[in-house]
């Protein structure tokens, strides 16, 4: 189902920590992404990565940041600058321009982080 | 940057009735539009998909039309099921700069909720 990996399912913060969430693909995906999804307002672009240590911000960067260091993974780290992170957060996946006509995204399940 | 407006937000429609999804966008440059499903507690899955040379795309129950000049798009769900209930998000797509990865800007959703 997916081949798009993401952990923990449910993620709690206190204040003033850092929480990271894990993004793992094994699709062969050159590209990767992060949103946010809050009710009522879709999903927002929060950073994504075309190539290894490569990375761009979307919309919503700030509060958050993000590493590539391997193809397959593309870990979001919540830091205690960002000031309401209670969200529904998906990574995704799909080709590069070059490689499809397409560059479908592809989603994982998910992980819902919530404040103490 | 790219806007993409959805409506209406909630759609209640009685079993084997049509359902219909409608999106607009603000960037001339966007040329890739997919319909995202999300069914409760799930990943979203792509449903159907088009691209700006095409005015529309039917599979099977569901349709796709594209009016670039007004740039707006619309989804047609036919013969409504209750399994078709779920939140349906569309988007619009363009590459980034440098031609580096699709950016997906989505709407907010449309709740659809097929009455038995």
């Amino acid at each position: 189902d997916g081949g798009i990996t993401q952990s923990p399912k449910y993620l709690f913060r206190k204040e003033g920590q850092n929480v990271t969430l894990s993004c793992e693909q094994n699709l062969n995906h050159d590209a990767m992404y992060w949103y946010r999804q809050d009710p009522g307002q879709g999903l927002r672009l929060i950073y994504y990565s075309q190539i290894v240590n490569d990375f761009q911000k979307g919309d919503i960067a700030e509060g958050y940041s993000v590493s590539r260091e391997k193809k397959e993974s593309f870990p979001l780290t919540v830091t205690s600058a960002q000031k309401n992170p209670t969200a529904f957060y998906l990574c995704a996946s799909s080709t590069i321009p070059g490689q499809g006509t397409k560059n479908i995204q592809y989603f994982g399940a998910g992980t819902r982080l919530s404040v103490l | 940057g790219e806007n993409v407006e959805q409506h209406p937000s909630t759609l209640s429609v009685q079993e084997g009735d049509s359902a219909v999804i409608k999106c607009t966008y603000s960037d001339s440059a966007s040329n890739y539009f997919p319909w995202y499903k999300q069914e409760l507690g799930k990943r979203p899955q792509l449903i159907i998909d088009i691209r700006s040379n095409v005015g529309e795309k039917k599979d099977q129950r569901i349709a796709v039309t594209l009016n670039k000049t007004a740039k707006h798009f619309s989804l047609h769900i036919t013969e409504t099921q209750p399994e078709d209930s779920a939140v349906y998000f569309c988007a619009a797509s363009k590459r980034g700069p440098g031609g580096s990865a699709r950016q997906l800007t989505f709407g907010s959703g449309t709740q659809l909720t097929v009455l038995p």
